[in-house]
């Protein structure tokens, strides 16, 4: 019973590739986020959507495309994959309820441009 | 800019010690302060969480404490044991985006 699924765990690839990363919950909440974690473990929000409405979207490349089809899915698409975006890719989900902020996190997609 | 100032970036502790790790944040807006755990190979997960109308926080072992006067805060962890070992984050929220801003981690080590 897997709270927030992210598939593949694992993608090595070439430079130059198109991939995606996709990643589901099950926990009913309203808004979805995805991470990146660089080598230094650090944590940065890439997007962030809510009812499949984009709310947050930071500075990343436009090579970067989340794509929500439903609330329980968000989807990550990388066109033209360079070396500095290997990485660790991680998606959250919270409820957007009033006081309630915590994030539950998914189990990462460890992704190699070589 | 970096929001959220978490230190040390790495720490050694012997089993039994006190662990602490620092945060200070600068935007006063800030008004969710969780604490994640990650061990390696999985993804973060919330320890604890505190708001600035208290000071203190503890459960169990982990106790967070707040100043928002100094816009700081520290997790402490008691009688800190190897299975404590794994790389924490501070974080910090406020807004109506729900949007994280983490600091750089702290990778803890607790020797047996």
């Amino acid at each position: 019973d897997t709270a927030v699924s992210q598939t593949p765990k694992y993608l090595v690839t070439q430079m130059g590739n198109d991939k995606s990363i996709k990643c589901e919950q099950n926990l009913g909440h309203d808004t979805m986020y995805w991470y990146k974690q660089d080598s230094k473990k650090f944590l940065k929000i890439m997007f962030s959507y809510n009812n499949k409405e984009l709310i947050i979207n930071e500075t990343v490349p436009n090579r970067f495309s989340p794509k929500s089809p439903d609330k329980a899915h968000l989807n990550l698409h990388i066109n033209s994959l360079e070396l500095g975006d290997s990485a660790v890719y991680f998606c959250a989900s919270s409820p957007q309820e009033r006081g309630v902020q915590t994030q539950y996190f998914g189990p990462g997609t460890r992704l190699l441009v070589l | 800019q970096q929001q959220v100032k978490q230190s040390p970036q790495s720490l050694i502790v012997q089993k039994g010690g006190i662990s602490i790790i620092n945060c200070a944040y600068e935007n006063t807006a800030f008004d969710y302060f969780p604490w994640y755990q990650q061990f390696p190979g999985k993804g973060p997960a919330l320890l604890i969480a505190i708001r600035p109308d208290v000071s203190e926080k503890k459960e169990g072992r982990f106790t967070i404490s707040f100043n928002k006067s100094a816009k700081q805060f520290s997790l402490h962890i008691m009688d800190s044991q190897p299975g404590d070992s794994a790389t924490y984050f501070c974080a910090a929220s406020g807004g109506s985006n729900y949007k994280l801003t983490f600091g750089k981690g702290t990778l803890l080590t607790v020797n047996p």
